[in-house]
């Protein structure tokens, strides 16, 4: 099936560095790509959608400015989180939907998830 | 406007219990998806099952099963014979077909704990 992998899986950093999430999809070709936010012990919480070579749609109350999202290609998208600040500590998850024919197009396909850590 | 309630928050059975994990849903869409996933502790969200709104029939896989009601907005799914493995969140999510965006709208998620 779909898969979906993320990098780095855990990251700790110190507040006010800025950390990037990579979000792959593997040998299948995306046309979207989500990320969601997950506190612990609660739901995901949509962050954005982003589609391959046009600007992300955030969510209301998402910063766009503090969550940068680049989907440059068509198995790529990164979420940058620009100044964090402990606040922002959270588990970042993405997920892909894929072109016709790539399993179910309405269907989401997650990554393993990145747990961040500010200081 | 849309909606999926989880109404168990957390559900502990022994090992080898049957077990249902509710799931109620609004919309008035006439075209959407309904989906269950699994995340483990591990944290990844593991895929489970698709169902359109067009089709009714129930889903049986391995000891896995799901029954999908629309007069109840109901799309239930049991665990027969759990196993400590079962332990995880999971979580319904359902999808409008309508909004051409595929954004998932998820339930508060069942958190369950097999014990052995």
């Amino acid at each position: 099936g779909a898969v979906v992998s993320q990098h780095p899986s855990r990251v700790i950093c110190k507040s006010g560095t800025s950390v990037k999430i990579e979000c792959r999809s593997l040998d299948f070709q995306a046309t979207t790509m989500f990320w969601y936010r997950q506190f612990p012990k609660k739901s995901l919480m949509l962050m954005a959608t982003s589609n391959e070579g046009s600007k992300a749609t955030y969510e209301q109350g998402v910063e766009k400015d503090k969550f940068l999202i680049n989907h440059a290609s068509l198995t790529l998208s990164t979420l940058t989180v620009t100044s964090a600040h402990p606040e922002d500590s959270s588990f970042y998850i993405c997920s892909a939907r894929f072109l016709n024919g790539q399993g179910a197009r309405d269907t989401q396909y997650f990554g393993p998830g990145t747990r961040l850590t500010v200081l | 406007a849309q909606k999926v309630t989880q109404a168990q928050t957390e559900i502990s059975v022994v090992e080898k219990e049957d077990v249902t994990l509710d799931c109620v849903y609004e919309t008035r869409d006439t075209t959407y998806y309904l989906f269950w996933y699994k995340q483990p502790p591990s944290g990844e969200l593991v895929f489970l099952i698709r169902r359109n709104s067009f089709d009714e029939q129930n889903e049986i896989s391995g000891r896995y099963s799901w029954n999908f009601q629309k007069s109840t907005s109901s799309f239930n799914f049991t665990i027969t014979a759990s196993q400590v493995v079962d332990s995880a969140v999971y979580f319904c999510a359902l999808s409008e077909a309508r909004s051409g965006t595929y954004k998932y709208i998820f339930g508060t998620g069942t958190r369950l704990k097999v014990l052995a």
